[in-house]
């Protein structure tokens, strides 16, 4: 069983349109995240989650909106897509907000890779 | 200057081979320090985990702190084909509350047969 799992994993779609990606885990985990990676690979975190409560928004435009409708989801949505949002980006989850230690550990998705044309 | 800096690589070395990779950092109050390994087309796996100054070995992993130099290392021994991957350093402040990790940009290591 895969752990935390996102889709769709590749996307291309026209600048100007919007798009969602989803992301589950089954890990019974608290805590959520979307991070992203750009082409240098420089991962990046954008938002997280604690039991359906945003904790973290990194100055993110407002075009990206995170909504968690349980807390083993956790979705993102972005409005008005434009070239520089094409990136990779990887839902993660952890048992409560931390930063990854042996006894928390971050365990992420394998990413959805989105172009923007 | 980024908060975290790491040489981009890429790094070639033959199997077998010692590799050492490193992270230097400006914020002093990190003080959790970790190295994932990241396959291409998958997402990062937390690879070591340490807190503050010191050592800490995995079987064939080495992760090495100095704080005072702000400088981590990742050693490899014997090094395999498998380890080909990207690997990042990420650090912070604290290990709960509204943290969040800070990641390097990360090396691409290729193990030659």
């Amino acid at each position: 069983d895969t752990a935390v799992s996102q889709t769709p994993k590749y996307l291309v779609t026209q600048m100007g349109n919007d798009k969602s990606i989803k992301c589950e885990q089954n890990l019974g985990h608290d805590t959520m995240y979307w991070y992203k990676q750009d082409s240098k690979k420089f991962l990046k975190i954008m938002f997280s989650y604690n039991n359906k409560e945003l904790i973290i928004n990194e100055t993110v435009p407002n075009r990206f909106s995170p909504k968690s409708p349980d807390k083993a989801h956790l979705n993102l949505h972005i409005n008005s897509l434009e070239l520089g949002d094409s990136a990779v980006y990887f839902c993660a989850s952890s048992q409560s907000i931390g930063t990854g230690s042996s006894g928390n550990t971050i365990y992420f998705g394998e990413g959805s890779w989105l172009t923007v044309v | 200057q980024k908060e975290v800096e790491q040489d981009p690589g890429p790094l070639s070395v033959p199997e077998g081979a010692i590799v050492s990779l490193n992270c230097t950092y400006s914020n002093s109050a990190f003080q959790y320090f970790m190295w994932y390994r990241q396959y291409s087309r998958k997402g990062p796996e937390l690879l070591m985990y340490t807190y503050s100054s010191g050592n800490k070995e995995d079987g064939r992993f080495t992760a090495q702190v100095d704080k005072s130099s702000k400088y981590i290392s990742l050693f490899i021994r014997d090094s395999q084909p498998s380890d080909s991957a990207t690997y990042l350093c990420a650090m912070s402040a604290s290990n709960f509350g509204n943290e969040k990790l800070t990641f390097g940009t990360g090396t691409r290591l290729t193990i030659i047969p």
